[in-house]
């Protein structure tokens, strides 16, 4: 069982804006200070789209934004699009030098 | 351009040993961390093993601790990782991942299949 609880699936409709959400159950994760949000696409590898909770990395939309209170990360995407239904994926880098994966979400564009 | 191309995957038995290695380039390769993560089809990625960027300091997840090894050349741009006493539930399409910033990885490879049966 993951340390990462993601929901298993979110949905949203062109335009609107959804929040796939990553809680921590383990202490290992520390200060939760260094989450990352994967984008896959199917038979493609997963694509870095947020690192250390909000800072987006050279290339990718602003329309995908993190955040985190507590122990609960959060990936928004605002102004859905049909090319972001796929599945997301938290992660974290634990004060143990682990790295520990939330076990997804799959985001359906309706 | 940055590329990782990872090789070394197939059919193996239970027991059986693999080496895994992942060329790097368009990059200082020698200046980063570098990941091995794994995926079943149809599940989420697994964290397998991570090492510094001189090769003195490694990690592993405790399902493969004691069974893999990480390695790197750096004058060769390569990583690597040997896999021994494979068991079935390590049958998983293996990446491997330049790490970006603390556990992010900003570049994946396109992944190797490791299929561990009788």
């Amino acid at each position: 069982q993951s340390a990462l609880t993601q929901p298993a699936s979110v949905s949203g409709s062109p335009g609107q804006s959804v929040t796939i959400s990553c809680t921590a159950t383990s202490s290992d994760v520390g200060d939760y200070n260094h989450v990352s949000w994967y984008q896959q696409h199917p038979g493609k590898a997963p694509k870095l789209m947020i690192y250390d909770v909000s800072d987006r990395p050279s290339g990718v939309s602003d329309r995908f934004s993190g955040s985190k209170s507590g122990n609960t990360a959060s990936l928004t995407i605002s102004g859905l699009q049909a090319e972001d239904e796929a599945d997301y994926y938290c992660s974290s880098f634990t004060s143990s030098s682990i790295l520990l994966f939330g076990g997804g979400t799959k985001l359906t564009v309706l | 351009e940055v590329q990782l191309v990872e090789s070394g995957g197939g059919l193996v038995q239970p027991g059986g040993s693999l080496r895994l290695s992942c060329a790097a380039s368009g990059f200082i390769f020698s200046s980063y961390w570098m990941y091995w993560v794994r995926q079943v089809p149809g599940k989420g990625p697994v964290w397998v093993s991570l090492i510094n960027p001189d090769g003195r300091t490694t990690h592993y997840a405790d399902s493969v601790r004691g069974r893999f090894t990480i390695s790197r050349d750096n004058a060769k741009n390569t990583l690597y990782l040997q896999m021994n006493s494979l068991r079935a539930e390590d049958t998983a399409l293996y990446y491997c991942a330049k790490d970006l910033h603390w556990g992010a990885s900003d570049y994946w490879g396109q992944g190797t299949l490791v299929t561990v049966s009788s």
